[in-house]
């Protein structure tokens, strides 16, 4: 166990619809990241948050939305879900603004059918 | 997009052999990170080394970063069954997210 907990593990919808992933970080962490890996793409850096504001943005879509919440954890949603959005969605948190260290959650693994 | 490559892609070795995985990357970093994952599960952290430093330890692991190259490599000794994963090369800098290279897929035969 990490200390960085993601909910739902695994997630099966239907194109068009909206999903909300889930992640509260390690005790103490203030910085939330969101990272998506598909086959295609690798792992790729979607959002940060820290101590409850956005910090950094990456290659997020419009469609993909992220928040963090006064009890540091954080959701993201992702609405008009395609079948291109299916992969594994991973949260890490770190203490500071820019790591150094971060510690990955387990993922949840979004299908869309 | 990716930071950078790593190669090879896929390494397959015996148990007992040593691997050896290189990671280019392309702007100036902060640090270098090597994290290590199971088919389909977390990234687990490995080992951090700094853009000052030239070579770092810690177990088994040998981690060495040339930046006037833009490169970095992982050694892994005595290798065991246990270590067959996938193995990402994840660079810090300037932005504060971590940008991961490709991957190289380790199998370890018993």
């Amino acid at each position: 166990d990490s200390g960085v907990t993601q909910t739902p593990k695994h997630l099966i919808t239907a194109t068009g619809q909206r999903v909300t992933l889930r992640c509260s970080p390690r005790s103490g962490d203030l910085s939330v990241y969101w990272y998506q890996q598909s086959l295609d793409q690798g792992l790729q850096f979607l959002i940060q948050y820290y101590n409850g504001e956005e910090r950094a943005k990456g290659n997020i879509l419009e469609r993909f939305s992220a928040q963090q919440f006064p009890d540091l954890h954080s959701e993201l949603n992702l609405s008009s879900l395609e079948l291109g959005d299916s992969a594994l969605y991973f949260c890490a948190s770190s203490v500071g603004l820019e790591g150094p260290g971060y510690t990955f959650g387990s993922g949840t693994r979004l299908t869309v059918v | 997009s990716q930071q950078g490559e790593e190669d090879p892609q896929a390494l397959s070795i015996q148990e007992g052999e040593n691997a050896t995985m290189n990671c280019s990357y392309k702007t100036s970093i902060n640090n270098l990170q090597w994290y290590r994952q199971n088919s389909g599960r977390g990234l687990v952290h490995l080992i951090l080394i700094r853009s000052n430093e030239r070579e770092k330890h810690s177990g088994r692991l040998r981690v060495t970063l040339d930046t006037s190259k833009k490169s970095s490599s992982l050694l892994i000794t005595a290798s065991r069954a246990a270590d067959t994963a996938s193995y990402f090369c994840a660079t810090s800098g300037s932005a504060r997210q971590l940008t991961f290279g490709s991957g190289t897929q380790l199998t370890v035969l018993p």
